[in-house]
């Protein structure tokens, strides 16, 4: 099993940019997360979801957008990038809910948007 | 609000106990966990505490659990430099909340 893996592993973006950064898990997990990690700030969870098809609002959702098309992945897009996006991105994924199971984490993105 | 504290770093020995410790101010916490990031990977979930039980121990691992003050601990003993990571506490209330992460505390072996 690969786990939880996440593409691409840094990114550097000028302002106005767009991009999406691809999440993926073969644990069969029904929910998946999106966290940004700021020095100082720990992990602030951005959006989530709890099954296919379905998507949800975290702590810090504003200027992220997410899918969920299939089971195994998890999409997070950046319509128009901007400098105060500089992070690094964890993914994450568990079976059961948040506070139930383990959540697995991907090893990050780091992107930088200038 | 919910919120998780912890110092943002701890320096220790190699061979000594480490004790990172943590208070957060949700009384209905449920769950509390201890997360280790090493440089450069995820997190990856180390242990965790139910809200009934006071002490947890799992190899060199201790968990104690202080209910009364809202307050939570790990302590690892004879801390080698494998160990040197960021150790994040987290709490939900129930199964299907949210988990909030505290900051993280930098763990520094010294030689």
């Amino acid at each position: 099993n690969a786990g939880v893996t996440q593409t691409p592993k840094f990114r550097v973006l000028k302002t106005g940019q767009s991009m999406t950064l691809l999440c993926a898990q073969d644990m069969n997990h029904e929910y998946m997360y999106w966290y940004r990690q700021d020095p100082g700030m720990g992990l602030r969870l951005i959006h989530y979801s709890v099954g296919e098809g379905t998507t949800a609002k975290g702590e810090v959702p504003d200027g992220y957008n997410v899918s969920r098309l299939k089971k195994q992945n998890f999409l997070l897009g950046l319509e128009s990038a901007a400098p105060s996006q500089t992070s690094v991105y964890f993914c994450a994924s568990s079976y059961g809910g948040q506070g139930a199971d383990e959540q697995f984490f991907g090893p990050g993105t780091r992107l930088t948007v200038l | 609000g919910e919120d998780v504290e912890q110092s943002l770093f701890l320096s220790v020995r190699e061979g000594d106990s480490s004790v990172i410790n943590c208070t957060y101010t949700d009384s209905s916490s449920t769950y509390l966990y201890w997360y280790k990031q090493e440089p450069g990977a995820g997190l990856q979930l180390l242990t965790y505490i139910f809200s009934n039980m006071d002490m947890k121990q799992d190899q060199r691992l201790t968990v104690l659990l202080n209910k009364k003050d809202k307050h939570l601990s790990l302590r690892i003993a004879d801390t080698q430099t494998g160990d040197s990571a960021i150790y994040f506490c987290a709490e939900s209330r129930n199964r299907d909340d949210k988990i909030i992460f505290g900051k993280g505390t930098r763990l520094h072996i010294l030689p």
